[in-house]
């Protein structure tokens, strides 16, 4: 499984556009990226999931280079409610049984 | 929006006591999943089920742990004889395959 390297934590107010980036060196051809947000005492909640160039939901964008060695998630106009843990999670979906190896997440703070 | 229901949402246990842990996945899902957060910690992988056996499972996963579909709609945990460091905040996921997991709001299982 690739393993992936984003910031423990990070600060933004609200009204700001946040962008969380996480390092995948070691993807795999049939990896794909996905990205979930955390709130305490809660399940792991699906964010935006996208294999290459740019996937763009209701809730958030997701900018993957060329290489695919890294990847952005872009939450426009964050609100207090946004303060959450982030994860980014990196898999091949083509194997239903694999399980996702989450990492420590980047802890977002969402400031008035 | 379909949700991954658990029940009970918190159990308190004596130690050495058998639990069961509930969920109803999505109805349509066919592969099930159970992780685990002790508090301030990762989101780990305990187990994957798929076709009415286990696909995977981790070191965690060990005899003191079974899972179970005794019907169509549920999925359950059974830890036989708990320990204190079982305690942890327990969440089950199913998913369609290729897409993401959706995950319950969890149990949280204090051992005493």
């Amino acid at each position: 499984l690739a393993k992936t390297t984003q910031p423990i934590s990070m600060d933004s107010y609200e009204g700001q556009e946040v962008n969380i980036t996480c390092s995948h060196n070691n993807i795999a051809t049939n990896d794909y990226i996905t990205w979930y947000q955390q709130f305490p005492s809660q399940g792991p909640r699906f964010i935006i999931q996208g294999y290459k160039t740019k996937v763009t939901n209701e809730v958030a964008s997701l900018f993957i280079p060329a290489d695919r060695k890294s990847s952005t998630l872009s939450l426009p106009r964050v609100s207090l409610s946004d303060t959450a843990v982030y994860y980014c999670l990196v898999g091949d979906l083509g194997n239903a049984g694999n399980m996702l190896t989450f990492g420590g997440g980047t802890r977002l703070m969402v400031k008035p | 929006e379909p949700e991954v229901t658990q029940t009970p949402s918190h159990q308190v246990t004596q130690m050495g006591q058998e639990v069961i842990l509930r969920c109803v996945p999505i109805s349509n899902h066919l592969y099930f999943y159970w992780y685990r957060q002790i508090l301030g910690q990762k989101v780990e992988f305990l187990v994957s089920f798929y076709n009415n056996e286990i696909s995977e499972k981790s070191e965690i996963f060990d005899d003191q742990f079974s899972v179970e579909r005794p019907d169509g709609s549920n999925f359950t945990l059974k830890i036989r004889s708990t320990k204190l460091e079982d305690s942890a905040m327990y969440f089950c996921a199913s998913k369609e395959h290729p897409y993401g997991y959706t995950f319950g709001s969890g149990t949280r299982l204090t051992v005493v």
